[in-house]
Order: C-alpha cells, then structure tokens, then sequence
C-alpha cells in the first residue's frame, strides 16, 4: 500500500524549533519530488516547500524562506522539515504529499501532524 | 503569493449539478493547464479529484469534470450525493518564483 505517514509535531513555544519527518512505503520514494503543505485551524491548504528527487532543488513558501528547510533521505524513504523561529502564524497540520514532478499535482498525502506555536 | 478565489461555500440538492469557480491571475491559471482540485472531508488529508483541468485520477467518479476559461477554472460535481459533501480546493502551477498556489477552498453542502 503505497502510504506517506508523519511525525514529530506538537507544541513548541514561539522562536523555537521542531523536526518533522514523514515516513514513505509502496513507492519508489527517490522518483518523486516532495512536498510539505499546511493548513492552519479552520483554514484552507498552503503549500510550504518541495524537494527534487535527489535533493538538488528545493523551494519555499516566502513566508517560511530562512526559518524552515526541506530535506530528504532517499536511503531511508523518509522527507523531513525542520521549522526554526516558529511563530503562532505556524501553527497548522503539516502534510507530506508527493508528485512525479515539481509542476504535477499530489496524488498521495499523508494523514498530517498538528504543530502548535504558542506560549 | 496570493490565493486563487473561490466562493466561501456552495449548495446542492441530491441529484443536483453544482459548479465551483476558481479564478487567479495570467501567471497562474491563465498561464498554465495546471490547475488541480482536492476534496478534503472534515479530519481527513485532501484527495486528488482533477489535474490538468480536466484529467481524472483512476478511481474518481465520472460526475466529478473541470474546465477552464481564461483565468477562471471550474470544478463541475454532477448527481450530487451525501457523501460529495466536503471542502474543496483548486491549485495552481505559478511560475518557478511562486510554484504552488492554493485556492481559499469552497464548502460544499449537500441539502
């Protein structure tokens, strides 16, 4: 079953920092690019960041360019994002969702992690 | 990078039609056949209902049709039924500087 499932969120006060790690089976994870999206409490999506299938290219969201950084393990089929100088305005369920390439659409999404920014 | 607009929310009655709209801007829906729509029911992850405009996963109802005219693409949800009540979002391809835009996402009320 092709199947994409994170972790690592939680609560965090606010300029500090959090790893989140989504973990792939059922594909061939080092052909897809990745993808981080979030959605705030009561909110629509917005995407956050992705990752070429080598790691050679990565884009941002610019509200998270300098605090947040996408990267990947191929060797262990896992994505990760780690969130620095979190602020409330983070606070969201985290998706991993991955595409065959960076301009295709997310065919598979993770079930998310909540991250909640606050003191 | 601003959001694509949709109507706040839409309404059907069984067996109805229902179209949402989704309009950008001519660098994103305008200037690309990559919209895609997502149907995201209340505590689940999104799913891919259309791609390209109008391109249909496996396993995605036929009732389920997008279109585009310009800078406004359509989602189209014929014989509506219960369960095709859920929020639903549009995205588009925006250039290599914005990459990914989201739509507000549209909720949709099956009466």
């Amino acid at each position: 079953e092709v199947q994409l499932v994170e972790s690592g969120g939680g609560l965090v006060q606010p300029g500090g920092s959090l790893r989140l790690s989504c973990a792939a089976s059922g594909f061939t994870f080092s052909n897809y690019w990745m993808n981080w999206v979030r959605q705030a409490p009561g909110k629509g999506l917005e995407w956050v960041a992705n990752i070429k299938q080598d790691g050679s290219e990565k884009y941002y969201v610019d509200s998270v360019k300098g605090r947040f950084t996408i990267s990947r393990d191929n060797a262990k089929n896992s994505l990760y994002l780690q969130m620095n100088s979190l602020r409330a305005e983070d606070t969201a369920v985290y998706y991993c969702a991955r595409a065959r390439w960076s301009i295709d659409p997310f065919d598979i999404w993770g079930q998310g992690t909540m991250v909640t920014v606050s003191s | 990078q601003s959001a694509l607009t949709q109507p706040a929310s839409v309404s059907g009655s069984p067996g109805q039609s229902i179209t949402i709209s989704c309009t950008g801007t001519s660098s994103d829906v305008g200037n690309y056949n990559l919209v895609s729509w997502y149907q995201q029911h209340p505590g689940k992850a999104p799913k891919l209902m259309i791609y390209e405009v109008s391109k249909r996963p496996s396993g995605v109802s036929n009732r389920f049709s997008g279109s585009k005219s310009g800078n406004t693409a359509s989602l189209t949800i014929s014989g509506l039924q219960a369960e095709d009540e859920a929020d639903y979002y549009c995205c588009s391809y925006g250039g290599s500087s914005t990459f990914v835009v989201f739509g507000g996402g549209t909720k949709l009320t099956v009466l």
